[in-house]
């Protein structure tokens, strides 16, 4: 699976929009990326993934640039409890079975 | 529908003991994954299992052992516990292997001392 690259930590105002960027620069094109979270001592909630197209859910907005390179994980509305460590995870789509690789992660905290 | 349940949530084990964890997935749902977490290591793959078959294993030594039941339900079994085993032990299910998105339980604690 591709190697993502993540910030070590950002910081968001609440009620502002978080933009949460991810490089992958070796992703292939059987690849998926995938966002997952994990608030303090819980396990890991899933966020949104995609291929090409960009993608939207009720939770936040994934956009995948033209080359795929990278990708920016939006969260329109930013609220206290969004703060946690994001995970950026490229997975290929067709010998992963069932592996997700986590790195570090982005730690996000949300000021009042 | 109700979410990935483990038990137990925290347990507390002495060096050379075995342990037995269990994950019963979401209704529906074929896979179920199983993911060690530590402070040092981070979140790290253990073993996949779909239709009672382990398809897929990570980089762990073989007293990290598991298997799924005809119903999906998954237990994962450490045989003589190290203290470096002391972690936070996460399953996830997924409708099938592959694509779809993996639904992570609480976890279950485990302390070796």
């Amino acid at each position: 699976d591709a190697k993502t690259t993540q910030p070590t930590s950002m910081d968001c105002a609440e009620g502002r929009a978080a933009n949460l960027p991810c490089n992958h620069s070796t992703i292939s094109g059987n690849e998926y990326v995938y966002w997952y979270r994990q608030i303090h001592s819980q396990g890991p909630q899933y966020i949104i993934h995609g291929l090409k197209n960009n993608e939207t859910n009720e939770m936040a907005s994934l956009i995948i640039t033209e080359d795929r390179k990278s990708s920016t994980l939006i969260l329109p509305h930013a609220t206290l409890r969004d703060t946690a460590v994001y995970y950026c995870i490229v997975r290929d789509g067709g010998t992963s079975y069932g592996k997700l690789t986590f790195g570090q992660g982005t730690i996000l905290t949300v000021h009042p | 529908k109700a979410g990935v349940t483990q038990t137990p949530r925290y347990l507390i084990k002495t060096r050379g003991q075995q342990v037995t964890l269990s994950c019963s997935p979401i209704s529906g749902h074929r896979s179920v994954s199983w993911y060690q977490q530590t402070p040092g290591q981070g979140l790290q793959f253990l073993f996949e299992y779909f239709s009672e078959t382990q398809r897929n294993k990570g980089n762990f030594p073989g007293r990290f052992s598991g298997r799924q039941f005809s119903n999906s339900r998954s237990e994962m079994n450490v045989s003589t516990l190290e203290l470096g085993d002391s972690a936070l032990y996460l399953c996830a299910s997924s409708l099938d292997s592959l694509v779809y998105e993996q639904y992570f339980g609480p976890g279950t604690r485990l302390t070796v001392t």
